[in-house]
């Protein structure tokens, strides 16, 4: 029940093509999902977030859908950039133990110029 | 402001011996989460503390343990180290009254 599951494992996408990864989850008292991007030799960094009393939620070319009913989530990226070029991570937590995030296993994004 | 901190950067142990990482939380941050990374099992989470108090435990061996100062640094330990153990060990601070986690850029540590 405390499992993130994430997909594609990997992604190749055009430049200036739309990226998506999905993820989905099992545990109703997760109530924030973050989405982290991380590149190689850095810690990863928060992206955007959502919780689940809004559906969408867009900060510049990322964008999360949330569909509560499903327990599922994702990311959009728009007019994805050879610098978007990372591995994301989404993520899930609930008001007990708000800091305990659970991570998904990673998505290696690679934007073709 | 300055991000998280991490020190040391990279460490090279050997099994059996233990070792200490160190973390300083974004000024004012008062929450500090441990997490491991490694190719087989991702990220998983090691401890939260707040003001000096472990609050949440992830599912990892006695060997594992920290503790947090007052002045919100964190470290973390782990004795009689196993191969197993090499990881990218990263710390994370919060800010009050929210969830959002920032995380440092980590401790790579091998175990040979």
């Amino acid at each position: 029940q405390q499992q993130v599951k994430q997909s594609p494992q990997s992604l190749i996408v055009q430049k200036g093509g739309i990226s998506i990864i999905n993820c989905a989850y099992e545990n109703t008292a997760f109530d924030y999902f973050p989405w982290y991007q991380q590149f190689p030799g850095k810690g990863p960094a928060l992206l955007i977030a959502i919780r689940p009393d809004v559906s969408e939620k867009k900060e510049g070319r990322f964008t999360i859908s949330f569909n509560k009913s499903a327990k599922q989530f994702s990311l959009h990226i728009m007019d994805s950039q050879p610098g978007d070029s990372a591995t994301y991570f989404c993520a899930a937590s609930g008001s007990q133990g708000a800091q305990k995030l659970v991570f998904g296993q990673g998505t290696r994004l690679t934007i073709n110029p | 402001k300055a991000g998280v901190t991490q020190t040391p950067r990279y460490l090279i142990k050997t099994r059996g011996q233990q070792v200490t990482l160190s973390c300083s939380p974004i000024s004012g941050h008062r929450s500090v989460s441990w997490y491991q990374q490694t190719p087989g099992q991702g990220l998983q989470f090691l401890f939260e503390y707040f003001s000096e108090t472990q609050r949440n435990k992830g599912n990892f061996p006695g060997r594992f343990s920290g503790r947090q100062f007052s002045n919100s640094r964190s470290e973390m330990n782990v004795s009689t180290l196993e191969l197993g153990d090499s990881a990218l060990y990263l710390c994370a601070s919060r800010p009050a009254g929210t969830y959002e986690q920032y995380f440092g850029p980590g401790t790579r540590l091998t175990v040979t």
